[in-house]
């Protein structure tokens, strides 16, 4: 069982849906990444949460640390959210970094 | 530019060849990371530095072997190419700064090596 599991692995939207991607993990951890990687390019972190939940633009990140789970949701989605969004815990153990399979998002007009 | 560099950027190498991954980073960061991207699979790790001098395995270390030479720089070995390790290999490179909480987390561009 992998120790970090999003959900779904694959998703497909219209513009303009409201879009929520899962990561459920089952260690210790003192950080959690939000990540996005577009085809063929780099990897970019978009948050780090530790507790409660953050904004920016139309992207909103949650945690619940009791719950060992966290969502990313993006508001009014649009083509250019197309990318791979993965999720990375930092493990309290150490400075271990383990990462989810990643959901590939496709967003239609 | 601030973050993290890798090289080379593409190579091609032939089965049995030899060859090392370099990655460098000018944030003081403590931690690095070595990680293996292919279709399907997501991102493994394959080694890790929580400090200068500390190296420690992930899932998928066999078949490498890495040095943390200084602070700044983290290089990725591989001794006797093997066409399995064809794939995407990213470096990374990380600090938990005191006082926020932030951990930041910042990624090299990629380098895609094929063994042919």
């Amino acid at each position: 069982k992998n120790e970090v599991e999003q959900s779904p692995q694959n998703l497909t939207a219209q513009e303009g849906e409201f879009i929520t991607i899962n990561c459920s993990y089952s260690v210790g951890i003192s950080a959690l990444h939000w990540l996005q990687q577009h085809p063929g390019g780099g990897i970019v972190s978009l948050f780090m949460l530790s507790s409660g939940k953050k904004k920016h633009g139309r992207l909103i990140a949650t945690i619940n640390i009791q719950e060992k789970h966290s969502s990313l949701h993006i508001t009014a989605s649009h083509p250019r959210d197309s990318a791979v969004y993965i999720c990375a815990v930092l493990e309290t153990s150490g400075s271990r970094l383990t990462f989810g399979e990643g959901t590939q998002l496709t967003v239609n007009p | 530019n601030a973050g993290v560099t890798q090289t080379p950027k593409f190579q091609v190498l032939k089965t049995g060849q030899s060859m090392t991954l370099q990655c460098a980073q000018d944030m003081n960061h403590n931690s690095m990371y070595w990680y293996r991207q292919d279709p399907g699979m997501g991102l493994r790790l394959i080694y890790y530095s929580a400090s200068e001098g500390t190296t420690d395995k992930g899932e998928v270390p066999n078949g490498y072997n890495v040095s943390r030479l200084n602070k700044r720089e983290f290089s990725l070995r591989l001794e006797s190419a093997a066409p399995s390790q064809t794939s995407v290999y990213f470096c990374a490179s990380s600090e938990l700064m005191w006082g926020t909480g932030a951990n930041v987390l910042t990624f090299g561009a990629g380098s895609r090596l094929t063994v042919l």
